[in-house]
């Protein structure tokens, strides 16, 4: 019964191309992240949403673009795709800024290889 | 700008001995600490906690240990078993935000 739950796991596209990856959690929480795992294994946050509001953005090119249609999913829309974002996207979860003990769950990734 | 180290690439230990993690940060700001694990092609898995407000964390054969003063947090595993073998990363946030500042990772390997 999986938590966090992103697709797809693998991606493999041309330079220039536009990509969606999906993420649906079904823990309740009202909090969604995006992360990047580079070449140097670095685990780095892009995005935040929490009750579908925008609370964390980062120093994002501007073709990344995330949509949280609910609070239940949040998902990232690349354009333009560009052989530095060839990395692992990690989908995470939680419960609100404030809660103490209350950690980030992840999903599996989505390995995306730019040609 | 790293903000939390690890800087040991990798740990090697015996079946039953102790292996201990290291991590290192700079930000005074960060108030909340957390160790995950990660096997390959899954995502990381929230091990263990600790909050500024402690200096340790126990939760059965794992412990988290925080030295403010050092800014420095180590995890034990005790005794350490072949299926602990993954990679550890550190992760640390402020104000108990959801912004987690993640180390590099070390990954662990248990020899039986």
């Amino acid at each position: 019964d999986t938590a966090v739950s992103q697709t797809p796991k693998y991606l493999v596209t041309q330079m220039g191309n536009d990509k969606s990856i999906k993420c649906e959690q079904n823990l309740g929480h009202d909090t969604m992240y995006w992360y990047k795992q580079d070449s140097k294994k670095f685990l780095k946050i892009m995005f935040s949403y929490n009750n579908k509001e925008l609370i964390i953005n980062e120093t994002v090119p501007n073709r990344f673009s995330p949509k949280s249609p609910d609070k239940a999913h949040l998902n990232l829309h690349i354009n333009s795709l560009e052989l530095g974002d060839s990395a692992v996207y990690f989908c995470a979860s939680s419960h609100s800024r404030g809660v103490v003990d209350q950690p980030q769950h992840f999903g599996d990734g989505t390995r995306l290889s730019i040609l | 700008d790293q903000q939390v180290k690890q800087n040991s690439p990798s740990l090697s230990v015996q079946e039953g001995r102790i292996s201990i993690l290291n991590c290192d940060y700079t930000n005074s700001m960060f108030d909340y600490f957390l160790w995950y694990k990660k096997y390959p092609a899954e995502g990381p898995t929230f091990l263990i906690s600790i909050s500024s407000i402690k200096d340790k964390n126990e939760d059965g054969r794992f412990t988290v240990f925080l030295n403010k003063s050092a800014k420095h947090l180590s995890l034990h595993i005790v005794p350490s078993q072949p299926g602990d073998s993954a990679v550890y990363f550190c992760a640390a946030s402020a104000e108990y935000g959801n912004k987690l500042v993640f180390g590099a990772g070390t990954i662990l390997r248990v020899k039986s």
